[in-house]
Formats: structure tokens, C-alpha cells, sequence
């Protein structure tokens, strides 16, 4: 398995754009969380999935955030539109049924804002 | 509320030196503890766990920690460091109660490890 795959790896957008992020998790996997880590806030946990349903989307900070999960196979975060505040790494991962396991998290996705 | 403190942002060892990461907890009912690595430019990379058992468990990369309930601390700790252990290295837990957001871990901020030659 090739892991759970990010793209882009990097992002350079300006203030006010619409930025989408993706996400494969690894197959057989089933709950996807995206996460947001930034030296200010640590990492954050932004919304997760299990079967494709969301469960806990409290971490989400504003309704510029949307995250969906059309089917096992994929997820997508965007933001729109997009700040410099949210500049940041932002990581995919999945895990079977509970995590206990272990979560695969993504190479992630650097996002920048200017 | 659930909590996890790791109280050192940085740690300096020598390498061939053993290692200690510091982890505290708080949690309700039993906690399910884990560590992973982050090394830079890239995700979290699992290294053990504790659910249930031997409070000594052993995983990868010939790390180890020891759960210990009465301190709540789960202290991540290598006999022998390597100049390759530098990374982060980040601590979380979440109660063993089922249901709700139960399955969602609680994060440390990490702890910056430097293994110095």
C-alpha cells in the first residue's frame, strides 16, 4: 500500500482565494481525520470520518472550512476563502475501525496564504 | 476535562545516552496512550501503545514506555540514543469509553528530541 496520499504537498494561494487539499486513505481504512498543525497551536484535529460520515467537525474553525468524504477513497478539506491566518501543515490520516493501531498520517500539505 | 502535558519542549541527549520523554496524562475511565514521531518535512509516524497489559510495552525503533496510573504518566524511553532518534516526538491519549467522540485522542504539543553526535 502506498500509504495515505496528500496532494498538493505544497500550496501558495492569495488571501481570498479558494484552496481544496486531498486526501486517499489507505484502503480498508475506515475513519479519515485532517488535522492542522502550526508551532503557534501544536496540532489540531479538524474534523474526522468514519465511513465516510463526519462525526466531529467541532474542530473546524470557521464556515470557510469544509471538509467532504464522497466515498472510501477520498476526502477533501477546502477553505474559501482562504486567509493568511490559515497558513499551516495540513495533515490527512486514517486508521482502521478505532485507531487503536495506530493512525497512517499523509506526507501533508503545506499552505501558504499571502 | 481530558489533558495531556509534555512538559519539556525540547530535550538534549548524547548520542549512546538513554532517552527520556516525559508524558502526562488525564483522562476518565482507563486510558488508551500512544506515541508517535514526527520527523521533519513529514506526517506522524505510529511508535507504540498502551491499551490494556504489561505496563512496559515495547515498539518500534527500539523504543519503550512505561504506563504508570498512580503517576498518570506514560514516559516514552530508549536505552541508547541515536543521532536519527532527533525528532518530534508527540504523546496522546483518549479514554477507553465507547461511543461519542471517545475515539477522538487528546495531543500533546510534542517534545523536540536532539541527539547530539
Amino acid at each position: 500500500d502506498a500509504g495515505v496520499i496528500q496532494s498538493p504537498r505544497h500550496e501558495v494561494t492569495e488571501m481570498g482565494q479558494e484552496v481544496t487539499l486531498r486526501c486517499k486513505p489507505i484502503s480498508g481504512h475506515n475513519s479519515l481525520f485532517w488535522y492542522r498543525q502550526t508551532m503557534m497551536r501544536g496540532l489540531e484535529l479538524l474534523i474526522y470520518f468514519n465511513n465516510n460520515v463526519p462525526i466531529d467537525d467541532s474542530g473546524m474553525p470557521e464556515d470557510r472550512f469544509s471538509a467532504k468524504m464522497p466515498n472510501a477513497s477520498f476526502s477533501t478539506l477546502k477553505i474559501q476563502p482562504s486567509e493568511p491566518r490559515d497558513s499551516a501543515v495540513y495533515f490527512c490520516a486514517s486508521s482502521q475501525r478505532t485507531g487503536d493501531d495506530g493512525y497512517t498520517f499523509g506526507s501533508g500539505t503545506r499552505l501558504t496564504v499571502v | 476535562a481530558q489533558s495531556v502535558a509534555q512538559p519539556e519542549d525540547q530535550v538534549n541527549v548524547a548520542e549512546g545516552n538513554p532517552l527520556t520523554v516525559k508524558c502526562t496524562y488525564s483522562v476518565s475511565g482507563n486510558p488508551y496512550l500512544f506515541w508517535y514521531v514526527q520527523y521533519p518535512n513529514r506526517g506522524l509516524q505510529f511508535l507504540l501503545k498502551y491499551i490494556t497489559g504489561d505496563n512496559l510495552v515495547k515498539g518500534s525503533y527500539g523504543f519503550e514506555a512505561e504506563f504508570n496510573k498512580s503517576q498518570t504518566s506514560f514516559h516514552l524511553k530508549k536505552p541508547s540514543a541515536l543521532v536519527s532518534d532527533s525528532a518530534l516526538y508527540f504523546c496522546a491519549v483518549r479514554t477507553s469509553w465507547r461511543g461519542g467522540n471517545n475515539r477522538k485522542l487528546i495531543w500533546g504539543l510534542g517534545t523536540s528530541l536532539a541527539v547530539n553526535p
